[in-house]
């Protein structure tokens, strides 16, 4: 009864280099979230996805940075021509499909997250 | 801007305590608010939550008080043990919405329980 899988758990790159940061789902489970979260911050949301399609990308930088959740294989949150300022730790989550009429109310669930450091 | 305002940021709490974290939100579409508990180099996991349609809720030794009206939450842990010491995280979310189950969390509050 795996929960939510998210590797590497810590990633190093310098300056200008791609991060790229997988996250598996619980199992059952057709919906991801990337969350971030810096020193001394809460979670501020980035993405949320199903199965091939981005529902809300609101949280986003404009540039950089992408998300996807394939019809196979885990869902990647892709980091271009990274920056100091990258450096966060970035949680996902998932959930089951809101149930009808319950709409945003129901629980997350977090794997344990990837830490990147950008030198 | 921070949707949802938490106070304190880190909390002193002896064995047997009560533990009192606050949170107060502006947007009052939200209608869904949990808390959840963070240890150090883990996920956040869910605590306790709550919806606006009830005053407060106790799980155990957990309990959120909600004030529809002034717009704000707590989470009070009683009889608190050194196993609570965490970082928690109070959220807020809006039910049917086009983004799921997308939490709006505040900044947290570190809870140390000394023995």
């Amino acid at each position: 009864n795996a929960g939510v899988m998210q590797n590497p758990r810590h990633l190093v790159r310098r300056r200008g280099q791609e991060a790229r940061l997988r996250c598996s789902p619980m199992k059952g489970h057709s919906h991801v979230y990337w969350y971030r979260q810096l020193p001394e911050e809460g979670l501020k949301f980035m993405v949320y996805l199903q199965k091939e399609n981005i529902i809300d990308e609101s949280g986003m930088p404009k540039e950089r940075f992408s998300a996807e959740f394939p019809k196979e294989g885990p869902s990647i949150l892709r980091i271009q021509q990274v920056v100091r300022g990258d450096s966060a730790a970035y949680f996902c989550a998932s959930s089951p499909p809101p149930l009808p009429g319950q709409g945003g109310t129901g629980e997350l669930f977090f794997g344990e997250g990837s830490r990147l450091t950008v030198l | 801007q921070q949707q949802v305002k938490q106070s304190p940021q880190s909390l002193i709490v002896q064995k047997g305590g009560i533990s009192i974290i606050n949170c107060a939100y502006e947007n009052t579409a939200f209608d869904y608010f949990p808390w959840y508990q963070q240890f150090p180099g883990k996920g956040p996991a869910l605590l306790i939550a709550i919806r606006p349609d009830v005053s407060e809720k106790k799980e155990g030794r957990f309990t959120i008080s909600f004030n529809k009206s002034a717009k704000q939450f707590s989470l009070h842990i009683m009889d608190s043990q050194p196993g609570d010491s965490a970082t928690y995280f109070c959220a807020a979310s809006i039910g049917r919405s086009n983004s799921g189950y997308a939490l709006n969390f505040g900044k947290g509050t570190s809870l140390l329980v000394t023995p």
